[in-house]
């Protein structure tokens, strides 16, 4: 198996502009969740799917952000506008089963908004 | 309010050695708790879960114990090798709610 995929591995863009980070789940996996990371805040969850359905949505910073998940495979993050204060790692991960099972995190898409 | 918190400082160690990583929370009640390892810029990777009914789990060199009275785990290293210098992330899950992760704390094994 691959694991999670994330793509693009690096993004660099400037202030005003649309930014879309993507992942893969592991097949089989029904939870998937999006993660972001910074020294000062750490990794902070932004929101989970289960089912390709959004449970948890609290932790999205602002209406800014959107994320989608159209099927069992494939889910976007989107960010619009972007700013220079969501320049972040972002973690795509995924789980089993269950939301407390162990998670399998993504490479991450490093994010500089500049 | 709800924190957890680990060690924000660096622990140096000799190999060989044993390292201990603390992780302390306050106003949960979690149904268990996970340990995770990061390396420079990859993401992090499941090491162990321990229940709140459980008192310690193993797993090769690396030992968790879990203490609700006190709200504290302990992760530790027996027999440290360079290969294990990494951040190390504690995170909780309560019922009903998500996984909420600790800031982590670097550990370096030096030879």
């Amino acid at each position: 198996d691959a694991g999670v995929i994330q793509s693009p591995r690096h993004e660099v863009t400037e202030m005003g502009q649309e930014v879309t980070l993507r992942c893969k789940p592991i097949s089989g996996h029904d939870y998937l969740f999006w993660y972001r990371q910074t020294m000062m805040r750490g990794l902070e969850l932004l929101i989970y799917f289960n089912n390709n359905v959004p449970i948890d949505d609290s932790g999205m910073p602002e209406d800014r952000f959107s994320a989608k998940m159209p099927n069992a495979s494939f889910s976007t993050l989107k960010i619009q506008p972007s700013e220079p204060r969501d320049s972040a790692v972002y973690f795509c991960a995924s789980s089993p089963n269950r939301a407390d099972n162990e998670q399998f995190f993504g490479p991450g898409t490093r994010l500089t908004v500049l | 309010s709800q924190k957890i918190e680990q060690n924000s400082e660096a622990l140096n160690i000799q190999e060989g050695k044993t390292a201990t990583l603390t992780c302390n929370y306050t106003n949960y009640s979690p149904a268990y708790l996970q340990w995770y390892r990061q390396d420079p810029g990859r993401g992090p990777v499941f090491l162990l879960l321990i229940r709140e009914n459980e008192k310690e789990k193993r797993k090769e060199r690396l030992k968790v114990t879990f203490d609700t009275t006190l709200k504290q785990s302990l992760f530790h290293i027996t027999a440290s090798q360079p290969a294990d210098s990494a951040t190390y992330l504690c995170a909780l899950y309560a019922a009903g709610n998500k996984l909420t992760f600790g800031g982590g704390t670097r550990v370096l094994v030096k030879p």
